[in-house]
Order: structure tokens, then C-alpha cells, then sequence
């Protein structure tokens, strides 16, 4: 069975500083890992993916998540956060061949003026 | 904007009764993906449905059925409410019947915020 765990609920982090989101992975078989962003009161919003071609993957708003297969990890990282980032971000993985999202419990970020 | 819409945007509705949730998904998608995000639960897959037949399900509830239109648009049908049916209810779309290839790009509607009392 495929699953995503979110090490942490809540992060916070000052303006400027380097933002860290972990996120490791289980799965029987090469997965496809996603990031996804939640603003209050909104829909989630895609902000990258990770689909077996480069590991390192580059995605929307500056941020950038690095697959480690030894580590079973799919890190979310921006190098410096700005206010706008504050936001609620989740994991998720592709569940096989049927496509649905199997997603994280998520980890709210705050960013500290 | 995801180009996925969902309406009504709120809804209020008392225990044991019945309500349709709609979803229209982007231009092209065949695939639609109902989520329900609570804060007991998480985030949680309850049913696919791919050019209209049902492709998976998930943790959905005896109570709940949905189906999709020839039109592509979608109906989340939730019935016999409690008050822990209270949650967000998304709808996202994909081209993807999610087949072979397990790369499935899903867009997601803002939601519907329902409240059972």
C-alpha cells in the first residue's frame, strides 16, 4: 500500500529564511509524488511534481523538492520564504494504476515578519 | 483559477437530510476525482469516475453515491447526513483515466464547504 508521511504540522520559519517541508514516502512500486499548496479557504493548488525523470524537480513560486529513493524522502525547500508563502502544503502520492491522491495530513507554514 | 468549478460554495443543512454537490471539470478532462477534507480525516479520495463510468473508489460511505454526466460534469450525492459528514468537499479533474501510467495531474475546484447540524 502506498502512504506519505508529513514530519511536522507545523513549521515556522522568519521571512527570508530557508523553508524545509519534509516528506517521506512508502511504496511497492516507483511512485509519482506531488506537492500541493492550500491558501486559507481555497483549493489546492499543484506546485510540483516528481514523475521519474529528473530528481530534482523545480516547480511554481520558487520552491523545489529533491527525490531520494534510499531515503524514501521527497523534501519540499524554498531558500528564502516570503510572507505569501504562509500556507497550508501536503505531500501526496499516485496511488498505481488507478491515479487517485493519496495525501499527507499536511503541514501548515508560517512565516514570521 | 483551476478551471474546475464546484457550486454551491457553502452549504448549511440539517441531520438525516440529503444534498447534491455539482462539479464541472476543466475543458477536455474525462477524469473526475471526488476529495473530502476533514479535520479528523485529512484529506481523503472517495470516488473516480473517467468518461462517466466509475473507475475507484475510496473511503466512501454506503450513504454517498456520485456519478458523472454525459456532459462530463459530475454530482457528489450524500444522504442520511451526520454531523461528521461537516467537511470540505473538492472535486478535481484530470485527463488521465490513470490506466498504465500512474502520472495523473489533478486540478482542483475550490470546493464546497458543508455543514450538517
Amino acid at each position: 500500500a502506498q502512504s506519505v508521511t508529513q514530519l511536522g504540522s507545523h513549521v515556522s520559519v522568519s521571512e527570508g529564511a530557508l523553508v524545509l517541508l519534509r516528506c517521506n514516502y512508502s511504496s511497492s512500486v516507483p511512485p509519482y509524488l506531488f506537492w500541493y499548496v492550500q491558501y486559507p479557504n481555497q483549493g489546492l493548488q499543484l506546485l510540483l511534481k516528481y514523475t521519474s525523470a529528473a530528481t530534482l524537480v523545480k516547480g511554481i513560486n520558487g520552491f523545489e523538492a529533491e527525490f531520494k529513493k534510499s531515503e524514501t524522502s521527497f523534501h519540499l525547500t524554498k531558500p528564502s520564504a516570503h510572507m505569501s508563502d504562509a500556507a497550508e502544503y501536503f505531500c501526496a502520492v499516485s496511488r498505481g494504476s488507478q491515479g487517485n491522491l493519496i495525501f499527507g495530513k499536511g503541514t501548515k507554514l508560517s512565516v514570521k515578519p | 483559477d483551476s478551471g474546475v468549478t464546484q457550486t454551491p460554495k457553502h452549504l448549511i443543512t440539517a441531520t438525516g437530510q440529503r444534498v447534491t454537490l455539482r462539479c464541472s471539470p476543466r475543458s477536455g478532462d474525462l477524469s473526475v476525482y471526488w476529495y473530502q477534507q476533514s479535520l479528523d480525516q485529512g484529506l481523503q479520495f472517495l470516488i473516480q469516475y473517467y468518461n462517466g463510468e466509475e473507475r475507484a473508489k475510496g473511503n466512501i460511505l454506503e450513504r454517498f453515491s456520485a456519478q458523472q454526466f454525459p456532459d462530463l460534469h459530475s454530482e457528489l450525492n450524500l444522504s442520511s447526513l451526520e454531523l461528521g459528514d461537516s467537511a470540505l468537499y473538492f472535486c478535481a479533474s484530470s485527463t488521465l483515466a490513470g490506466g498504465k501510467s500512474s502520472y495523473n495531474e489533478q486540478f482542483f475546484g475550490p470546493g464546497t464547504r458543508l455543514t450538517v447540524l
